[in-house]
Formats: C-alpha cells, structure tokens, sequence
C-alpha cells in the first residue's frame, strides 16, 4: 500500500506557482521522499526528489518538512503542459527498488 | 536521465492470442527493469521485477505463467501476455533504474483485448 496521501485534485491558474503537498507521517529516516508525474496516456516522468533539504532542480522545487512527515512540490509558473497527475513516493531504495504508487493528485491548470 | 523506448505503443488482439510487449533501455545497460499495469483511473500497479539473466520476481496475485517476461539482454526486457483475455486489457509500462534512487518510464504500452 502507498505511504503517502495527497489530495485528490487541485487546480492552478496558468503562470501562477503550484504547491502540491504530501504526507509521510511513517517515514523512516532512510526513506527519500520522490516525485513522479503522470501525463495522460503516457507512462510516468520523473520530477524531483530528496531527503532532508530541500531540493530544486529545473522543473520544480521540493520543500521538505523539519520533521520529514510532509513535503510540497513547487511549481514556480504553471503552463498547461503541467497538467498532469502528480505522485509523492516514500522509498527506500536500498533492497527492492520498488515504487509505490498512491492514486496521486490531478493537477488542472486553468488556462 | 534514462531514455525508455516501449514496442508497440498500442496493440489490439483477440481473445486467447498471445501478445509480446519489448521495453528497451536506449541508453545504458539495465540490470533491472519493472513491468507495471495501469487500468483506466486507477494507479500503477508493479507487476514484476525484472533481472537480466535470472528469473522474474513477481507481485502477489499476478501470474508468472500467464505474464512471462524475459530479460535477456542488458538493453531488453519482454513481457509476454499468453492467452490473453479481455479482462488483460490495461495500459503496460516499463521502467528501467540506472541507479540506485530514481526509476524512469517507458512511454506505456495500450493492450486491447477483444
């Protein structure tokens, strides 16, 4: 089962900044916190992802909790193009490598 | 990051054919690949975990006779769907993990059962 819980939906205007939170109450000190993203009828895209500091990366910025139970990806300006499903991840890499993904949060970006 | 090619992008078949599905690693070798299964408005679902020359691990509940993978060769994992049925009809997609922290995805491929 998914860690992680996210809103359903959310909705952003056009070149406005998105912050898009997730929860990780049970995180392990170990665990990263990743972002994928999901455009319709394709497969997954990678975004970004971290451990304790927050991260920033061309497409977004990740803002971690002090206490790591929560996290917000930014977007700094939304284009329709950003329209997507968005998926928080708990991992913990080392062993399986596996991905869990929850049902995620749909991004609608309002023209 | 990762370049992922999936072969075909969309297949339509009758029911109680076999279908072969390729997810290729274009630009490095992947020891490890994941199959997934995506049924309309619902999550990825990880299938298998697939190793280059070993045996697939699979997930609880999905049929490894029934979903056989290959991964010969570090470029090229195959999911095999035999005697597929409607009920197969989903979106398939590959990953490839280069590392040890970031997993990325081929382009899916759409498996119509009819």
């Amino acid at each position: 089962d998914a860690k992680t819980t996210q809103p359903n939906s959310m909705e952003s205007n056009e070149e406005e900044p998105v912050h898009l939170p997730c929860n990780h109450s049970t995180i392990s000190g170990t665990d990263y916190i990743h972002w994928y993203r999901q455009l319709p009828s394709q497969g997954p895209e990678y975004v970004i992802h971290g451990l304790t500091s927050n991260v920033n990366n061309r497409m977004a910025s990740l803002a971690i909790a002090e206490d790591r139970k929560s996290s917000t990806l930014i977007l700094h300006r939304a284009t329709l193009r950003d329209a997507a499903v968005y998926y928080c991840i708990q991992y913990s890499g080392a062993g399986s490598y596996q991905l869990t993904f929850g049902k995620g949060t749909k991004l609608s970006v309002i023209p | 990051g990762a370049v992922v090619s999936q072969h075909p992008s969309w297949v339509i078949c009758k029911s109680g054919t076999s279908v072969k599905i390729e997810c290729r690693s274009l630009d490095f070798q992947a020891t490890t690949m994941f199959w997934y299964r995506q049924f309309p408005k619902q999550s990825l679902m990880l299938m298998a975990t697939s190793n280059e020359g070993s045996k697939a691990t699979y997930e609880q509940g999905v049929e490894k006779d029934k979903f056989l993978i290959n991964h010969a060769s570090l470029t090229l994992s195959t999911l095999t769907v035999t005697s597929a049925h409607p009920e197969d009809s989903s979106f398939y997609i590959c990953s490839v993990l280069p590392g040890e922290e970031t997993q990325y995805f081929g382009p899916g491929t759409r498996l119509l059962v009819l």
